[in-house]
């Protein structure tokens, strides 16, 4: 089955710790995305890549890092820098959107992370 | 990217159709309108996708007035399942972002 795979579903972080959260992707997409979403809020850009070895700034990037070192795997680490970062976290992959045409995000089952 | 207004919330009977309306007034001439639906707990499921006039597949309409600067998602006959909720989007679609709002949140009642 093609898809988008987050895990793990649930994780719990104490104060002060990174943790990291994994994305992989067979469908053979060259974008892939993380979003926030905080409860009854919409989806918040943290980081987005366009191709392997690339990654821009979404906008509430502080905090966070990525890494694209596979078109398949798209990890975000969520660091102690982050004040607040118990919320949902949602990655997703689209192709190339430069190419033109119509186009969607597929969306994986999100990793909610709780500061404990 | 152009800004979206939705309602933040409507409520329906199963059986109904459901029109949710999203203004985007300053939409830019290679601006797709797509709409997103989300159950909680889950990711957003892509659900239809515009340019002009309407749009229809198996689960949705999406109907575009010829000005652009509104749209509409028809969905026909609702049951319990389809609530959750459904959000709006316009931008190219080169700029590799999808920008949700907060959307709407549909409330099916029995």
């Amino acid at each position: 089955d093609g898809g988008i795979t987050q895990s793990p579903k649930y994780l719990f972080r104490k104060e002060g710790q990174n943790v990291t959260l994994s994305c992989e992707q067979n469908l053979n997409h060259d974008a892939m995305y993380w979003y926030r979403q905080d409860p009854g809020q919409g989806l918040r850009l943290i980081y987005y890549s366009q191709i392997v070895n690339d990654f821009q700034k979404g906008d509430i990037a502080e905090g966070y890092s990525v890494s694209r070192e596979k078109k398949e795997s798209f990890p975000l680490t969520v660091t102690s820098a982050q004040k607040n970062p118990t919320a949902f976290y949602l990655c997703a992959s689209s192709i190339d959107t430069r190419t033109g045409g119509n186009t969607e995000a597929f969306f994986g089952q999100g990793t909610r992370l709780t500061v404990v | 990217l152009a800004k979206t207004t939705q309602p933040i919330s409507m409520d329906s009977y199963e059986g109904q159709e459901v029109n949710i309306t999203c203004s985007h007034n300053n939409i830019a001439t290679n601006d797709y309108i797509t709409w997103y639906q989300q159950f909680p707990s889950q990711g957003p499921r892509f659900i239809i996708q515009g340019y002009k006039t309407k749009v229809t597949n198996e689960v949705a309409s999406l109907f575009i007035p010829a000005d652009r600067k509104s749209s509409t998602l028809s969905l026909p006959r609702v049951s319990l399942s389809d609530t959750a909720v459904y959000y709006c989007l316009v931008g190219e679609n080169n700029f590799n972002k999808f920008y949700f709002g907060s959307g709407t949140k549909l409330n099916v009642k029995p």
